[in-house]
């Protein structure tokens, strides 16, 4: 899997558009920008998934540079439950079957 | 949507105790992944299951086993808890080996 770096800590405020960058300047073509987030004391929960379109689904939009080197997803609403460590990993699709997490953003949404 | 439910949110065992965690999911899925999860370490795989009595092993098989008889539930047994066992056991589950895995909640698992 392709190293990805992410910020250790950001703040958003309520009702406001959460970016979280995510740097992966070793992408190799067939690799994929999935994100991940874990809420305290929770599993993980998979939020979406790209290669180089951008992505939206009912939880956030996930915005490729064109060179794939970085990727940002947004959260359009940020809630107070949406308070968790955010999780960007670069891998192929058929990669294999462990997932790793890597430090990951401690997101902190604030009233 | 997708549901992966893991039978206790908490459990406190004692040493020496045969201890069974169990998962299940709703949505027909192949594969199905047994973590666990441990401040400073990651996410570290156990045990998976690419179908209906198989299973392979992970980076960290030792002191357990799986079972699943069924698709929809796979089972990790911890033989004779210890307490470096003592962890979050994560349960997740995909639909095959090029779509995401999505997890349970965990089960926070105390060993005395």
């Amino acid at each position: 899997d392709a190293k990805t770096t992410q910020p250790p800590s950001m703040d958003c405020a309520e009702g406001r558009a959460a970016n979280l960058p995510c740097n992966h300047s070793t992408i190799s073509g067939n690799e994929y920008v999935y994100w991940y987030r874990q809420i305290h004391s929770q599993g993980p929960q998979y939020i979406i998934h790209g290669l180089k379109n951008n992505e939206t689904n009912e939880m956030a939009s996930l915005i490729i540079t064109e060179d794939r080197k970085s990727s940002t997803l947004i959260l359009p609403h940020a809630t107070l439950r949406d308070t968790a460590v955010y999780y960007c990993i670069v891998r192929e699709l058929n990669a294999g079957n462990m997932l790793t997490f890597g430090g990951g953003t401690r997101l902190m949404v604030k009233p | 949507d997708v549901k992966v439910t893991q039978s206790s949110r908490y459990l406190v065992k004692r040493t020496g105790e045969k201890v069974f965690l169990e998962c299940v999911q709703d949505m027909d899925h192949e594969n199905m992944f047994w973590y666990r999860q441990d401040p400073g370490l990651g996410l570290r795989l156990i045990y998976f299951s690419y179908d209906v009595k198989m299973k392979e092993k992970g980076d960290i098989p030792e002191g357990y086993s799986v079972s699943r008889e069924k698709k929809e539930r796979f089972s990790l047994i911890l033989e004779s808890a210890s307490t470096n066992q003592t962890s979050m056991y994560l349960c997740a589950s995909r639909i095959s080996y090029i779509t995401p895995q999505h997890f349970g909640d965990g089960t926070r698992l105390s060993i005395l």
